[in-house]
């Protein structure tokens, strides 16, 4: 049973739009999540954090939003760039090492 | 700046070949992991290490052992391969000297078919 969720494989936007990717989670007590960005032939790179003490993170063109109470968080990029085309990865730190990431999800900026 | 290299980027085996992925990564950092990455699944964490000669197993450990001699080098060993794990393979690392929730830092994968 997937505890990490991005339901959407991928997601296409226009060059200069906001893309927003999405993702679910089971368990309440996760508290620490992040976002790590995938380009072909290379590993996925850390892109930014939040805590569940906060409910935004902003980092330049990227920001991070945290609802608790539906657990649920989402990644804003505005605006989109052609380089920002990617896969995204959702992740949670549940402690002890451990890292539960999502499947992934797919982004297309069309320039 | 991290570097966790991977010591092949692609690599050819026969089933019930013993195969070996190797991994370095040059900023001393405690933990090591393995990762498959694949269509669909996303990543699934196969063992991890939190110091040398330590070990623990992930969500999808069977099939595969690692070693950890040094604190730098982690590798991951198929006993016996079979066409089910042909896969990406990555391998990260991780340090929890700044605090618990460090990024890990990844390899750029190896991609592994079993035939």
């Amino acid at each position: 049973d997937q505890q990490v969720k991005q339901n959407s494989p991928s997601l296409s936007v226009q060059e200069g739009r906001i893309s927003i990717l999405n993702c679910d989670y089971t368990n309440s007590m996760f508290d620490y999540f992040l976002w790590y960005k995938k380009y072909p032939a290379e590993g996925p790179t850390f892109l930014i954090s939040i805590s569940s003490i906060k409910d935004k993170n902003e980092d330049g063109r990227f920001t991070v939003f945290l609802n608790k109470s539906a657990k649920h968080l989402s990644l804003h990029i505005v605006p989109s760039q052609p380089g920002d085309s990617a896969v995204y990865f959702c992740a949670v730190n549940t402690g002890g090492f451990k890292t539960i990431f999502g499947a992934g999800t797919r982004l297309f900026v069309k320039a | 700046d991290v570097k966790v290299t991977q010591s092949s980027r692609y690599l050819v085996k026969r089933t019930g070949e013993k195969v070996f992925l190797e991994c370095v990564q040059d900023m001393d950092h405690e933990n090591m992991f393995w990762y498959r990455q694949d269509p669909g699944l996303g990543l699934r964490l196969i063992y991890f290490s939190y110091d040398v000669k330590m070990k623990e197993k992930g969500d999808i450990p069977e099939g595969y052992s690692v070693s950890r001699e040094k604190k730098e080098r982690f590798s991951l060993i198929l006993e016996s391969a079979s066409t089910n794990q042909t896969s990406m393979y990555l391998c990260a690392s991780s340090t929890t000297r700044q605090g618990s929730n460090q990024p890990q830092h990844f390899g750029d994968g190896t991609r592994l078919s079993i035939l």
